[in-house]
């Protein structure tokens, strides 16, 4: 069974631009999250998708919002970059089944440089 | 906010030897505890987990103990292995938050031949 996907892997912006990046979750997989790791802040939750939903919002501005798919592929954009925007941006996904289980399989991320 | 806290930032082990990761967690509405590893140029891959009913749970070298009371858990890592040098994650997830992992800071090991 392929694992998470993400695209691009690296993309290099300037500021004021906006960027968008896309998961595709393991097959059967219905929830995706994303998270934004920078050596400063660590690993911080962005949003969570399921049924083409948000069902979890983290504390980041509006500049981030995704969507995500019937096909349970997402995509996350991020408008108006700055430099402190400058991050890896993991996507997971997981069965979402009850009970929470917290395992979820994340994508190898996709790493912004804004310039 | 929901915290979770980890310690050491780094850790520097010798072949053989037992590698301790600390965390501690404030918000006690979390119902799950996992543990990731990753690894350079990749994302965060679960190791092993508890939920807080379980004071101790082992997989293979890996042990995970909890205690409910102070509010914290640690990683365990018997015979530590050069294999094993890797960023390590503690993490709390709440009731009904499948996809919102509250992670610590991160611990670096280095395990030295």
């Amino acid at each position: 069974k392929a694992g998470v996907t993400q695209t691009p892997r690296y993309l290099i912006k300037t500021r004021g631009q906006q960027v968008t990046l896309s998961c595709s979750p393991i097959s059967g997989h219905r929830s995706v999250s994303w998270y934004q790791q920078t050596p400063g802040q660590g690993l911080q939750f962005l949003f969570e998708y399921f049924s083409e939903t948000q069902r979890n919002k983290g504390n980041f501005p509006g500049r981030f919002s995704g969507r995500q798919f019937s096909n349970s592929r997402s995509e996350m954009n991020v408008s108006t970059l700055e430099l402190g925007d400058s991050a890896l941006y993991l996507c997971a996904s997981s069965l979402s089944g009850t009970p929470n289980t917290g395992e979820l399989f994340f994508g190898e991320g996709s790493r912004l440089t804004v310039l | 906010q929901q915290q979770v806290k980890q310690s050491p930032q780094s850790l520097i082990v010798q072949k053989g030897g037992i590698s301790i990761i600390n965390c501690a967690y404030e918000n006690t509405a979390f119902d799950y505890f996992p543990w990731y590893q990753q690894f350079p140029g990749k994302g965060p891959a679960l190791l092993i987990a508890i939920r807080p009913d379980v004071s101790e749970k082992k997989e293979g070298r890996f042990t995970i103990s909890f205690n409910k009371s102070a509010k914290q858990f640690s990683l365990h890592i018997m015979d530590s292995q050069p294999g094993d040098s890797a960023t390590y994650f503690c993490a709390a997830v709440g009731s009904g938050n499948t996809g919102k992992l509250i992670f610590g800071q991160g611990t670096t090991l280095q395990v030295k031949p």
